[in-house]
């Protein structure tokens, strides 16, 4: 259910830094793993994804790392811009869950010009 | 390509109306359909599975009374607020499993309707 008086966590950084945006996922038999950018009232956007048999992969300018011992997700972004302040959602899903994702809390990026 | 589209893009409505709105696949047919709520500074959170010519699957919680769920082609989906209160207010998203893909595969998000009830 919902839950009231919620905040998002906030990452502020200085616009050229890299950012990290990290995320504790709650399925130990989870497959798959997703990070989502969502802008202000607009639907999800897919930056990356991570299968469960990998422990890193990388994408352009963003690098998805994944800990499954400690069940930790992160996302690294090279290089931050002002277009990338958003707020950044993880995501989780399996078989056993017929592709149902689980979203993590989120994270608001703010970058700083 | 895989685009989702939702329409309408935002609706203010009375309270004790129904409200439809429509999340259609583009460029690509998709059997599974999911819906999400998300309120304001929160998550999205699953409502419902919607299988393209079968009953919707509720998340527990879910009113699978108030929240009528039609699947009725692989490219349209539509989700009905039945008797709408002002608690319903809130961002309603779909998204879509390409068919062919995995179970565990990308879905591609719409854009989101805003729903406020008065």
């Amino acid at each position: 259910g919902e839950s009231v008086g919620l905040h998002l966590p906030t990452l502020s950084v200085q616009e050229g830094d890299n950012s990290i945006i990290n995320c504790a996922y709650s399925n130990s038999a989870s497959d798959y793993f997703i990070w989502y950018k969502q802008e202000s009232g607009k639907g999800p956007q897919f930056i990356i994804d991570i299968r469960s048999n990998m422990d890193k992969r990388q994408g352009q300018r963003v690098t998805v790392l994944l800990n499954k011992t400690v069940k930790h997700l992160s996302l690294q972004i090279a290089a931050t811009q002002p277009g990338d302040s958003a707020v950044y959602f993880c995501a989780e899903t399996s078989y056993n869950q017929g592709g149902k994702l689980i979203f993590g809390q989120g994270t608001e990026l703010s970058v700083k010009p | 390509g895989a685009v989702v589209s939702q329409h309408p893009s935002w609706v203010i409505c009375k309270s004790g109306t129904s409200v439809k709105i429509e999340c259609r696949s583009l460029d690509f047919q998709a059997t599974t359909m999911f819906w999400y709520r998300q309120f304001p500074k929160q998550s999205l959170m699953l409502m419902a599975t919607s299988n393209e010519g079968s009953k919707a699957t509720y998340e527990q919680g879910v009113e699978k009374d108030k929240f009528l769920i039609n699947h009725a082609s692989l490219t349209l989906s539509t989700l009905t607020v039945t008797s709408a209160h002002p608690e319903d207010s809130s961002f309603y998203i779909c998204s879509a499993r390409p068919l062919g893909t995995l179970v565990v595969d990308t879905q591609y998000f719409g854009p989101g309707t805003r729903l406020t009830v008065l």
